[in-house]
C-alpha cells in the first residue's frame, strides 16, 4: 500500500493567520482526499483533490478557506485561511489506490491548535 | 449519501474476551466494507476489509461478517490483548469514492 508523509504533525497558530499542510506520496495516486476530524469525533470529508482539476468540496467546506493544490499525481497541500479556534481539529489525508483495490491509506495527520 | 450507524460508541471488554462492533449502511449499492483503527496520534489504518460477493473474512484474532440483506456488516475480534486498545471506524463504500465513516468505537481492553 502507498506511504504517505504529511507534514507538519503538529502547529500552534495565531488567528487570523493561514497554514499550510503538505502531503507526499510515494506512488502515483488519482485520487486524494483531505479530511477533518474534530477532537473525539469521527472522520469529515473536506474536499477530493485529482491532478489536474479543480478539487470537489463537501457541503459546509468553500476553496477560500480550505485552498487546495495538487500540481502532479504524489503531491498535494490544504491551507486552512484566516484560522480562527473553531479550525482547531486533526487534518488528514488520504489516498485511492486505484483500480477498485481498496484499502484507502492516511497520513498520520496535522494536530492545528488555533489561539 | 450514504448513512452510516456504528454501535456501539464505546466498548470495554476484559483482556482474553471478544469483541464486536456493528456498522449500519443505507446505500443498496454499496460493495466494499472496510474497518480503520485509529490510535493515539496516528492515522486510521484499515485492519480488514470485505467486498459483497463474501460472507465473511477472517485474519488470525479479527473477522468481519456482512450481511448485504439488512445493510450491516460487523468487526469482531477475538481474545482481545491491550494493544487492541483504539477506536475503531467503519467506512462503507457507496456509490461514491470517497469513504463514508462512521462515528467511531472507542475499545478499551482492560488487563
Amino acid at each position: 500500500s502507498a506511504v504517505i508523509s504529511q507534514k507538519p504533525s503538529r502547529d500552534i497558530c495565531q488567528r487570523g493567520t493561514s497554514l499550510t499542510i503538505q502531503c507526499q506520496v510515494d506512488s502515483q495516486v488519482t485520487m486524494m482526499f483531505w479530511y477533518r476530524q474534530q477532537p473525539g469525533q469521527s472522520l469529515t470529508l473536506i474536499a477530493t483533490a485529482n491532478q489536474g482539476s479543480e478539487a470537489t468540496y463537501e457541503s459546509g467546506f468553500v476553496i477560500d478557506k480550505f485552498p487546495i493544490s495538487r500540481p502532479n499525481l504524489t503531491f498535494s497541500t490544504l491551507t486552512v485561511s484566516n484560522m480562527s479556534p473553531e479550525d482547531s481539529s486533526i487534518y488528514l489525508c488520504s489516498v485511492d489506490p486505484g483500480q477498485g483495490r481498496g484499502g484507502y491509506t492516511f497520513g498520520s495527520g496535522t494536530r492545528l491548535t488555533v489561539v | 449519501g450514504e448513512n452510516v450507524e456504528q454501535h456501539p460508541s464505546t466498548l470495554s471488554v476484559q483482556e482474553g474476551d471478544s469483541a464486536v462492533i456493528k456498522c449500519t449502511y443505507s446505500d443498496s449499492a454499496s460493495n466494499y466494507f472496510p474497518w480503520y483503527k485509529q490510535e493515539l496520534g496516528k492515522g486510521p489504518q484499515l485492519i480488514i476489509d470485505i467486498r459483497s460477493n463474501v460472507g465473511e473474512k477472517k485474519d488470525q484474532r479479527i473477522a468481519v461478517t456482512l450481511n448485504k440483506t439488512a445493510k450491516h456488516f460487523s468487526l469482531h475480534i477475538t481474545e482481545t490483548q491491550p494493544e487492541d486498545s483504539a477506536v475503531y471506524f467503519c467506512a462503507p463504500h457507496g456509490s461514491a469514492r470517497q469513504l463514508t465513516f462512521g462515528s467511531g468505537t472507542q475499545l478499551t481492553v482492560l488487563p
